[in-house]
This record gives structure tokens, C-alpha cells and sequence, in this order.
């Protein structure tokens, strides 16, 4: 099984300019995680999808950052500009919604730093 | 509102020496409680978790936990502690009741396991 699949791993970028996040997720599952890994703030939840809908993204910290996702198997996190403090690692996790208190298959995570 | 907490940063154990990682939560209804382990440039990877049934539950690399219901702990533990187990824990609990099916993760335990 190749797992929860994230691209770029590492970014870096300038203020002001965009940043694109890919996740593809395992092949079955249909809820999707966003999740924001600091020092300061620890991981934090940005926005949830089942079935390709965002549940919830009371997370998301400001009208900059935007996540879709298409189809059951691509997502993607954008922040737009983007800023110094948005450095992070930005996870993305999948499980099968179905199985009660399904456990969550985190990626790799991209790490990006904003100059 | 569901939360874990973590109170300990750090635990510091010498190899083959017991180890415990303390989380406890405050939930209303049944709790679902995951622990996470985290490697350094990695993501996190699912250790265990109780839904229901025995208070002892075990899990990944020889690690367990114990659900005690009237202290609202569920602490890690492991009965011989190796080097390579030195990482970051997070303990979880998955919200029930707000209906997003949201997983509220606490802030983390750096494990130092010493030679």
C-alpha cells in the first residue's frame, strides 16, 4: 500500500508569493484531514473532508489559505499570498469513515519556509 | 468540548527501564482515545487506540496503554524501554459529539529514551 502521498516536501518560497500543497490519500478512504504542525501552536486541525466535502475548516487561519478537493483521490491546501509565519509542516491524513473510530494514516508531511 | 492533555513535555528513561507517557481527557460520552508515535522529518504513525471493551489495550513496537475510566487517563506504557523509541507521542481523541468527526490531538510528549 503506498499511503497517504504528499507533495512537495520540502518548499520554499518567498513573501507574498503562492504555495500549492498536493495530498493523495489512501485509495478507499473518504475523509481528509489538514493538519499544521509548529513549535509554538503544536497540530493543528485547518479542515476536514468526507466524500470529497469540507466538513469543517474552522480552522483555516484566514481568507489566504483555501483547500479543495476535486475527487476522492487529490487534495490540495493553497495559501495565497503567503507570509513568514505560515512556515510549517502541513500534514495531510486520510481514514475510512465507515469503521467507527477508524484510526488516521498520516503523509510525510511539506515543510514550508516563507522567507 | 472534547480535549487530551498531556502534562508532561518530556520523559526521560534509561533503556530497558519501564516507560509511561501520561494523557488524560475530558470527553462527554464514550471516549475514543488514539496515541501516535512521531519520528524526527516523519509523519505521525497510529500506535493504538480503545474504542471499547478490555481497559488494557496493546498496540504497535510493544507498547500499551490503559483506559482508567475514573481518573479519565489513558496513559502509554511499555514494559522495557528501547533507544529507538525516542520520539514525539501525541495522544487523541476523536470528537463525538460536535458531528464532524473531527480528531482533537494533545500537545505532545518528547520521549527520550538514554543508553
Amino acid at each position: 500500500d503506498a499511503g497517504v502521498i504528499q507533495s512537495p516536501r520540502h518548499e520554499v518560497t518567498e513573501m507574498g508569493q503562492e504555495v500549492t500543497l498536493r495530498c493523495k490519500p489512501i485509495s478507499g478512504h473518504n475523509s481528509l484531514f489538514w493538519y499544521r504542525q509548529t513549535m509554538m501552536r503544536g497540530l493543528e486541525l485547518l479542515i476536514y473532508f468526507n466524500n470529497n466535502v469540507p466538513i469543517d475548516d474552522s480552522g483555516m487561519p484566514e481568507d489566504r489559505f483555501s483547500a479543495k478537493m476535486p475527487n476522492a483521490s487529490f487534495s490540495t491546501l493553497k495559501i495565497q499570498p503567503s507570509e513568514p509565519r505560515d512556515s510549517a509542516v502541513y500534514f495531510c491524513a486520510s481514514s475510512l469513515r465507515r469503521v467507527r473510530a477508524g484510526e488516521l494514516f498520516f503523509g510525510e508531511g511539506s515543510r514550508l519556509t516563507v522567507l | 468540548a472534547q480535549s487530551v492533555a498531556q502534562p508532561e513535555d518530556q520523559v526521560n528513561v534509561a533503556e530497558g527501564n519501564p516507560l509511561t507517557v501520561k494523557c488524560t481527557y475530558s470527553v462527554s460520552g464514550n471516549p475514543y482515545l488514539f496515541w501516535y508515535v512521531q519520528y524526527p522529518n516523519r509523519g505521525l504513525q497510529f500506535l493504538l487506540k480503545y474504542i471499547t471493551g478490555d481497559n488494557l489495550v496493546k498496540g504497535s513496537y510493544g507498547f500499551e496503554a490503559e483506559f482508567n475510566k475514573s481518573q479519565t487517563s489513558f496513559h502509554l506504557k511499555k514494559p522495557s524501554a528501547l533507544v529507538s523509541d525516542s520520539a514525539l507521542y501525541f495522544c487523541a481523541v476523536r470528537d463525538t459529539t460536535s458531528g464532524t468527526y473531527k480528531y482533537i490531538f494533545g500537545t505532545g510528549t518528547r520521549l527520550k529514551v538514554l543508553a
